[in-house]
């Protein structure tokens, strides 16, 4: 059972725009979700976290928005860059230790 | 501040011979230390970790197996490789609490 999914394996923006990443949940426990950016042969760099008695957080040009009623997160990159080009995970704990990750959406910035 | 080591890069094993990937982490006492696999077009899939030494908690059924000898050393082994083995073993560390992991660069093993 697939209980984080990123449905968009790939996304294609133009360099400027607004790059939305989006990720589903199904455990109602989840209370601590989190992105990373991973780069070919690296492993995958944190991006910003979200716990769920907030519904928005941001840093920098980075905001995660957290809807717990739709078991629904998604990552806004505003403006894109074409370093943001990268493999983009979503992850989902409940309580401390364990992550769960989504499959990863390809995130490719067209200059 | 903290840095996590992992070697080596890249590993070709034949089928049945032994494993054995190192982790460290450096700046910090007493993390979380955790080891994923990436199979290929996949996610990130846990497959033990360790709150302490000589605490290991295994997520999956396998064919492998982990050790933390030490507070800040993380070992995942086989005694003997199948194919299904192959992917992209990444090690990561953090706090306690709702804290953020951080990984290592990983290893890309090859079975053949």
């Amino acid at each position: 059972d697939q209980q984080v999914k990123q449905n968009s394996p790939s996304l294609s923006v133009q360099e400027g725009r607004i790059s939305i990443l989006n990720c589903d949940y199904t455990n109602s426990m989840f209370d601590y979700f989190l992105w990373y950016k991973k780069y070919p042969a690296e492993g995958p760099t944190f991006l910003i976290s979200i716990s769920s008695i907030k519904d928005k957080n941001e840093d920098g040009r980075f905001t995660v928005f957290l809807n717990k009623s739709a078991k629904h997160l998604s990552l806004h990159i505003v403006p894109s860059q074409p370093g943001d080009s990268a493999v983009y995970f979503c992850a989902a704990s409940a309580g401390a230790q364990k992550l769960v990750f989504g499959q990863g959406t390809r995130l490719t910035i067209n200059p | 501040s903290q840095t996590i080591h992992q070697w080596p890069a890249t590993l070709v094993q034949p089928v049945g011979s032994p494993l054995s990937l190192e982790c460290t982490v450096e700046g910090t006492s007493n993390p979380n230390l955790y080891w994923y696999r990436q199979a290929a077009g996949r996610g990130l899939q846990l497959l033990f970790y360790s709150v302490g030494i000589g605490q290991i908690s295994s997520e999956v059924p396998q064919n492998l197996s982990a050790s933390r000898p030490q507070d800040r050393q993380f070992i995942l082994s086989s005694k003997k490789l199948l194919l299904s083995d192959s992917g992209f073993y990444l090690c990561a560390w953090s706090p306690t609490g709702d804290q953020p992991q951080h990984f290592g660069d990983g290893t890309r093993l090859s079975i053949l």
